[in-house]
């Protein structure tokens, strides 16, 4: 199974700057790593899918990039609607699909 | 538009069944993977099952046995069905549909808003 490390746990941060989050993967999962938000009481919604391509509807100020085992999720300046839980996951190597444990984003 | 409204969650004691429906609109079910992720109370998301267009399932080793994952391609409705139940079972259960046709992969693009599994005596 791979397991894939997401740090840090939490990130705080203003609006208006640039977060940084991470997922390290336990083997290469090559590109097939997607990026998810999760707002509270909300379903997740997809934002990134096999390491940089963004999902329909998702502004530019997120990016994704890497490769292998090491991937960054980047939002450029942070708005207020962008706080919360972001998970990446893994369909390289399945079943089982393996998710991150995610890093939260708050309001500093 | 792509529409998931998953129901049939509940409160069921330990060792007892449930099964979740999912109705899906928008797209026809049977030609993309469809999956279950659940998600327990603060904690992370966890892949519990999938279905391929082509009918084979997948289960992950926790459910393995006790959950059964299927397709009523006329009424285009995805459900679970749990037996068995375990308190470790207790979570918001997510039908969520697969980006392209016809293929295995696993990019969930349309989520439901969840139906709520709690097993507990």
């Amino acid at each position: 199974e791979v397991v894939l490390t997401q740090s840090p746990a939490t990130l705080s941060l203003s609006p208006g700057e640039r977060a940084t989050l991470s997922c390290r993967a336990s083997q290469s999962v090559d590109v097939y790593l997607a990026w998810f938000q999760q707002k509270p009481g909300q379903a997740p919604r997809l934002l990134i899918y096999d390491a940089s391509n963004r999902a329909t509807g998702i502004p530019a100020r997120f990016s994704g990039s890497g490769s292998g085992t090491d991937f960054t999720l980047t939002i450029s300046s942070l708005e207020p609607e962008d706080f919360g839980v972001y998970y990446c996951q893994q369909r390289k190597y399945w079943p089982p699909v393996t998710f991150g444990g995610g890093t939260k984003v708050d309001i500093k | 538009e792509v529409q998931l409204v998953e129901s049939g969650g509940g409160l069921e004691q330990p060792g007892g069944s449930l099964r979740l429906s999912c109705a899906a609109s928008g797209f026809t079910l049977t030609t993309y993977a469809m999956a279950w992720v659940r998600q327990a109370p603060g904690k992370g998301l966890e892949w519990v099952s999938s279905i391929l267009p082509t009918g084979i399932t997948h289960y992950a080793d926790s459910v393995k046995g006790r959950f059964t994952i299927s397709r009523d391609n006329s009424r285009n409705m995805l459900y679970l069905q749990m037996i068995s139940l375990r308190a470790e079972d207790t979570a918001l259960y997510y039908c969520a549909k697969t980006k392209m046709e016809s293929t295995s992969n696993m990019i969930f693009d349309y989520w439901g808003q969840g139906t709520r599994v709690t097993v507990s005596s």
